[in-house]
């Protein structure tokens, strides 16, 4: 069964600090995302990788940076916490024929206090 | 940017009954898909329309595209609790990304 993996489904962090969300996918993916989600607003696209140590900028990536140094891992960096950083964050993979078909990991629940 | 809009934003039925759910855009897409969210976990494809017109069936979930490609309709027949969730379509852009709508929370009660 094909999987996504997140490192953490709950996070409390506080201002300023550095966090580190990471996700895992088994399927040999190239293309991996990472989507915020908040209520009446959908999902966002804040970082997609589509193969190691590429990244390209989605719609929202101010205040984040992702890392991609194993094909079948990608994290996203958020290099001084804020408040408005609190949100559900979802990492997800694709592969690069089937691109549009996304797989999506569980969510990490993020609250910057 | 809100490309794409759904409605309505929140649905509760009875179990049986049946719905729909749109979703709108201004904007032409070379394809919509719709997902499904349950709480706890991501969303999950359920299918990807195409062609303009274009109707697929899921079993008691039938899905059109518009004519035009900018809209979609999901609806449901005789619906059970078990199609209890957070409905999302997304639209595939020119540079290959989506664009998601908010959702549509549905509750079936039984």
């Amino acid at each position: 069964d094909v999987k996504v993996t997140q490192s953490s489904r709950y996070l409390v962090k506080r201002t300023g600090e550095k966090v580190f969300l990471e996700c895992v996918q088994d399927m040999d993916h190239e293309n991996m995302f990472w989507y915020r989600q908040d209520p009446g607003l959908g999902l966002r696209l804040i970082y997609f990788s589509y193969d190691v140590k590429m990244k390209e900028k989605g719609d929202i990536p101010e205040g984040y940076s992702v890392s991609r140094e194993k094909k079948e891992r990608f994290s996203l960096i958020l290099e001084s916490a804020s408040t408005n950083q609190t949100s559900m964050y979802l990492c997800a993979s694709s592969s690069l024929i089937s691109y549009n078909e996304q797989f999506f990991g569980p969510g990490t629940r993020l609250t910057v206090l | 940017t809100q490309l794409l809009e759904q409605s309505p934003q929140f649905l509760s039925i009875q179990e049986g009954e049946n719905l729909t759910v749109y979703c709108n855009s201004s904007s032409v897409f070379s394809s919509l898909q719709w997902y499904r969210q349950e709480p706890g976990e991501g969303p999950v494809l359920l299918v990807t329309v195409v062609t303009g017109g274009e109707v697929k069936k899921l079993k008691r979930l039938t899905f059109q595209f518009g004519d035009a490609r900018k809209d979609s309709s999901l609806h449901i027949t005789a619906a059970q609790p078990g199609d209890t969730g957070l409905y999302l379509c997304a639209g595939v852009r020119r540079d290959y990304k989506l664009s998601f709508g908010a959702g549509t929370t549905v509750t079936v009660r039984a």
